[in-house]
């Protein structure tokens, strides 16, 4: 199995400052990787899809990048509104798996 | 308007059977996978398992595999997650989420279901 390793696991950021979150597989995944944001009390919402690809509606603050192992996820500027739960999810086909990161949790300082 | 709407909180004893269910409406239901994800009380996202209600594919995460049923009634648009004895550690919220045509993601999510298992 895929595992997923997420980075940091929490963190505390200012209004304006740019986040970044990391996620390593344990082993290739082309782009096979897709970010969500979970606010408390509220089922997750796709943000990035295929490791790069912004969800329509999302705000271009969000952004992904990485491939093979290492991907990134980026709030260009921290918003009072983005304050939740991160959590990375990758895809494999054999076996069919979507297996989650651990999340990180995000703060205004 | 695409959605998947959940039934509501369950409130159980262990050793009990339960079935919760999630309803598609808005779009094709037989065209799309649906997924479930645990969610224990203040930790993250676990996946348990998808179906395809167009031929009832179903696959499970090995965390999950015998511990609980994926089914799914495609004339209806429901899937459904099911538990034969239920124990205090399946306390948890249960979300359902639909996987895009060949998609990796899981596009749209149903609003939750609570399960409470206790004595």
């Amino acid at each position: 199995d895929i595992q997923m390793t997420q980075s940091p696991s929490s963190l505390s950021a200012s209004v304006g400052d740019r986040v970044t979150i990391t996620c390593q597989a344990s082993q290739d995944i082309s782009n096979y990787l897709n970010w969500y944001q979970q606010k408390p009390g509220k089922a997750p919402k796709l943000l990035i899809y295929d490791a790069s690809n912004l969800e329509t509606g999302v705000p271009s603050r969000f952004s992904g990048s990485g491939s093979g192992t290492d991907f990134t996820f980026t709030i260009s500027s921290l918003q009072p509104e983005d304050i939740a739960t991160y959590y990375c999810q990758q895809y494999d086909n054999l076996p069919l798996a979507l297996t989650f990161g651990g999340g990180t949790k995000v703060e205004i300082k | 308007e695409v959605q998947l709407v959940q039934s509501g909180a369950e409130v159980k004893k262990p050793g009990e059977s339960l079935k919760i269910s999630c309803k598609g409406s808005g779009y094709s239901f037989t065209s799309y996978w649906i997924g479930w994800v645990r969610q224990m009380p203040g930790k993250g996202l676990e996946w348990m398992g998808i179906i395809y209600p167009g031929d009832s594919d179903t696959r499970y995460s090995p965390s999950f595999q015998g511990q609980v049923t994926i089914s799914a009634d495609k004339s209806i648009s429901t899937a459904y997650l099911q538990w034969s004895s239920l124990k205090a550690s399946d306390t948890a919220m249960y979300y359902c989420a639909r996987r895009g045509v060949g998609a990796t993601s899981m596009d749209v999510w149903g609003q939750g279901t609570t399960v409470t298992v206790s004595s």
